[in-house]
């Protein structure tokens, strides 16, 4: 039962153009979304989060977009850098849990 | 300024061989979280603390699985009799509010690798 759903393994961005990664849940319960950036070798890093009173989170770079009637979510890098290759995880927790569950995880690419 | 810290960074044990994990959370954290992550998927929650009560079990984690959190500070995990399949990447976070406005953010540590041959 994959509650959080990453269906892009992988992708590939030319640097200094936008990427865009994409999330998809199924749990309507679940409130409060977070993307994290994980390097080989070493723990996810937390980057940026929504709440589900939200439609949109910026900062920086890094855009998060909820859609809730569609139960999808987005992470935007603006523009993207070669820094930004790593493995992107999208999380998800409800109202009241304290787990994180996470989907598989999107490789993304920066190439000069 | 210190993150989560976790020892060791790699186990290589044999099937059968107990092991134990240690992490420290970021210190003003009171939440403490243990997850597994194998190739190729993201990290699976097993269990949490706040303070030094352990108040939710993930089914993943078998009898043969143990955490404590003495005094609220450090925690650690242990794993008896391993097998193969306990081979993964596990992950130590905390969560609190000083570094964030909700206990949501979790930190992750750099993980300990097991490998059971």
């Amino acid at each position: 039962d994959q509650q959080v759903k990453q269906n892009s393994p992988s992708l590939s961005v030319q640097e200094g153009r936008i990427s865009i990664l994409n999330c998809d849940y199924t749990n309507s319960m679940f409130d409060y979304f977070l993307w994290y950036k994980k390097y080989p070798a070493e723990g996810p890093t937390f980057l940026i989060s929504i709440s589900s009173i939200k439609d949109k989170n910026e900062d920086g770079r890094f855009t998060v977009f909820l859609n809730k009637s569609a139960k999808h979510l987005s992470l935007h890098i603006v523009p993207s850098q070669p820094g930004d290759s790593a493995v992107y995880f999208c999380a998800a927790s409800a109202w009241g849990a304290q787990k994180l569950v996470f989907g598989q995880g999107t490789r993304l690419t920066i190439n000069p | 300024d210190t993150g989560v810290s976790q020892d060791p960074r790699h186990k290589i044990t044999k099937r059968g061989q107990n092991v134990t994990f240690r992490c420290d959370p970021i210190s003003e954290h009171n939440r403490l979280y243990w997850y597994r992550q194998t190739l190729g998927q993201g990290p699976e929650f097993l269990t949490y603390f706040q303070n030094e009560a352990q108040l939710e079990k993930s089914r993943l984690l078998s009898d043969r699985f143990s955490a404590e959190r003495p005094k609220g500070s450090f925690s650690t995990l242990e794993i008896q009799r391993t097998e193969q399949g306990d081979s993964a990447m596990y992950l130590c976070a905390s969560s609190g509010r000083t570094r964030s406005l909700s206990y949501n953010e979790q930190f992750f540590g750099p993980g300990t690798r097991l490998t059971v041959l």
